[in-house]
């Protein structure tokens, strides 16, 4: 157990359909962060929350709309996704990243087809 | 947007060898990370380096930070089937806005 849990482990989705990807930490971490992790490349930042507020948005297309409903808890909401948009999605949290880094979740596996 | 190189991409060697693996960058970081990534797992942080020259050891493992604080090295002596896993760096970067990862280095230790 990491500390920070991301449910489901694996999506299946059409592109017609939307979901959510579930993100919940109780390490008392204050900032927040949605990554896309493909094959082959670096790990890609999407989103970052800092006190529940969105600071950063990684010019992260419209279909991919986050919430941050208070400091414990992450949501991704999917919608009209492309096929392109398969990957794994990482959620990780931190309180003073320079020194302790991030603490990551196991990933939600997302096929979209 | 700071990028960081890794090599070699893929790394597979035998039980007991030892290895190194490669972090690069033409800018400067104000520090640098390593993780070790396992399949159907998310990164787990290794190591935190601030100061350019930096040696940190952990076990079987030492990183170090290059002078100039754009590079960084990961040793590892007589590794073991459970190092295998993806090996990430991500650097901090100057603005203290982002932490950049690389694209890893995948090892395989084989009994």
């Amino acid at each position: 157990e990491t500390g920070v849990t991301q449910t489901p482990r694996h999506l299946v989705m059409g592109m017609t359909n939307k979901k959510s990807l579930k993100c919940e930490q109780h390490l008392g971490h204050n900032a927040m962060y949605w990554y896309k992790q493909s094959a082959k490349k670096p790990l890609e930042l999407m989103f970052v929350y800092n006190f529940k507020e969105q600071t950063e948005n990684n010019s992260v297309p419209s279909r991919f709309s986050p919430e941050c409903p208070n400091s414990s808890h992450l949501f991704l909401h999917l919608h009209t996704l492309q096929p392109e948009d398969s990957a794994l999605y990482l959620c990780a949290s931190s309180q003073d990243r320079l020194i302790y880094g991030y603490t990551f979740g196991s990933g939600t596996r997302l096929t979209v087809v | 947007t700071q990028l960081l190189e890794q090599s070699p991409q893929f790394l597979s060697i035998q039980e007991g060898e030892n290895l190194t693996v490669y972090c690069n960058s033409s800018s400067v970081f104000s520090s640098l990370q390593w993780y070790r990534q396992e399949p159907g797992e998310g990164p787990v942080l290794l190591v935190t380096v601030v100061t350019g020259g930096e040696v940190k050891k952990l076990k079987r493992l030492t990183f170090q930070f290059g002078d100039a604080r754009k590079d960084s090295s990961l040793h590892i002596t007589a590794a073991q089937p459970g190092d295998t896993g993806l090996y990430l760096c991500a650097g901090e970067e100057t603005s203290g806005s982002r932490l950049t990862f690389g694209e890893g280095t995948q090892l395989t230790v084989n009994p």
